[in-house]
């Protein structure tokens, strides 16, 4: 089975540009995450949806970042402008989400990330 | 703030030796979950305990939840050189939110 497929692997850029970063979940997960991983921060949660729809985007730094799923096998995350701070790991990560004994459990498969460098 | 917090931040045992890694989080959860990141790669799941079980095993992996003092903590027994990695702890909560709120991870340093 092919898990979550992130592109591109690496992105350079200088700023101003616009970055778009695009995951494929894995099949039959009803939930997908964007996170954000640096040194300084640790990793953040930047947006998540469930069954295509965006559920909490609080962790999005700022109208620079917007966050798309048009359908349940395809996300993108695009930055516009972009700027060095911006330089990050940026992890795509879905989940199929279980229910038992009333409760939800939901353990997330996690992409091979894009490295961003901007300029 | 972060939910999950690791402790120690890093680690370094010999081959062979058991590693202790321990989580404190601060409101209630539904589960905690265990992940480990190699160096370059996205996160793995390890193993997910739920608020009810208060100890879980998967393989070398023992994993114990006390819900009184909002901890958590992962053995890893015999360690490997290949066991090198960070550790996160992840805290899932009640409801409808499917999020998972991450800690900042222990760097696990196994010398051969």
């Amino acid at each position: 089975d092919a898990g979550v497929i992130q592109s591109p692997r690496h992105e350079v850029t200088e700023m101003g540009q616009e970055v778009t970063l695009r995951c494929k979940p894995i099949s039959g997960h009803n939930s997908l995450f964007w996170y954000r991983q640096t040194m300084m921060r640790g990793l953040e949660l930047l947006i998540y949806f469930n069954n295509n729809v965006p559920i909490d985007d609080s962790g999005m730094p700022e109208d620079r970042f917007s966050a798309k799923m048009p359908n349940a096998s395809f996300s993108t995350l695009k930055i516009q402008p972009s700027e060095p701070r911006d330089s990050a790991v940026y992890f795509c990560a879905s989940s199929p989400q279980f229910s038992s004994g009333g409760n939800r459990y939901n353990e997330q498969f996690f992409g091979p990330g894009t490295r961003l460098t901007v300029l | 703030s972060q939910q999950g917090e690791e402790d120690p931040q890093a680690l370094s045992i010999q081959e062979g030796e058991n590693a202790t890694m321990n989580c404190s989080y601060k409101t209630s959860i539904n589960n905690l979950q265990w992940y480990r990141q190699n160096s370059g790669r996205g996160l793995v799941h390890l193993i997910l305990i739920r608020s009810n079980e208060r100890e879980k095993h998967s393989g070398r992996l023992r994993v114990t939840l006390d819900t009184s003092k909002k901890s958590s903590s992962l053995l890893i027994t015999a360690s490997r050189a290949a066991d090198t990695a960070s550790y996160f702890c992840a805290t899932g909560y009640t409801g409808a939110n499917s999020k998972l709120t991450f800690g900042k991870g222990i760097t696990l340093s196994v010398r051969p």
